[in-house]
């Protein structure tokens, strides 16, 4: 049974525009989301992290939105480049680790 | 350099036959963690371990073992592989506490094939 969700498996978007990406997850216990980036033939990276207790994090053109009531999160890239073409997993910490199954993003000059 | 070390990176064996993958990092971290990677399933955790001499299961523990005798180093061992551990398997550390523990360094994988 899986606790985080990413239910679209990949996701194309222009150079330039708005990549965001979503996330759903079922445990309420969960003290901490995190989002991953994943090259091919690499381990993942770490990108981006948000507490439960906060609604919104940024960095740089990377910013992570937590919606505790509807168990759901996104992670919003503005603009988007073309080396930000990998794989992102969601993942979501208790303090076990939980991943989603990724979404690939595309980024097209 | 800051790295996490796993070896070997590829492994072909035969079902029965007992195999440790090593991980190791050089960061001085605490939490270190276990993870197979498998198509639509994504990340899963096998075992995690807090510190030294402290492991706990993850999701799917079946199958495997691990011991943290020191804080560098935390294998993963297989005593009798089986074809479903066919898998890519990745070791990961952080530093443990707070906001940190969750910012995983992962290894660069490792690809197992049981036949």
């Amino acid at each position: 049974d899986q606790q985080v969700k990413q239910n679209s498996p990949s996701l194309s978007v222009q150079e330039g525009r708005i990549s965001i990406l979503n996330c759903d997850y079922t445990n309420s216990m969960f003290d901490y989301f995190l989002w991953y980036k994943k090259y091919p033939a690499e381990g993942p990276t770490f990108l981006i992290s948000i507490s439960s207790i906060k609604d919104k994090n940024e960095d740089g053109r990377f910013t992570v939105f937590l919606n505790k009531s509807a168990k759901h999160l996104s992670l919003h890239i503005v603009p988007s480049q073309p080396g930000d073409s990998a794989v992102y997993f969601c993942a979501a910490s208790d303090p076990g680790m939980r991943f989603g199954a990724g979404t690939r993003l595309t980024v097209k000059p | 350099e800051a790295q996490v070390t796993q070896n070997p990176r590829y492994l072909i064996t035969v079902t029965g036959k007992k195999l440790t993958v090593t991980c190791s990092q050089n960061m001085n971290h605490e939490y270190m963690s276990w993870y197979r990677q498998d198509p639509g399933l994504g990340l899963r955790q096998i075992y995690y371990s807090m510190n030294v001499e402290v492991t706990d299961k993850g999701d799917v523990p079946e199958g495997y073992k691990v011991s943290r005798k020191e804080k560098r180093n935390f294998p993963l061992i297989l005593e009798s592989p089986s074809p479903n551990q066919t898998s890519l398997y990745f070791c990961a550390s952080s530093l443990g506490s707070g906001r940190a523990l969750h910012e995983q360094y992962f290894g660069p994988g490792t690809r197992l094939t049981v036949t």
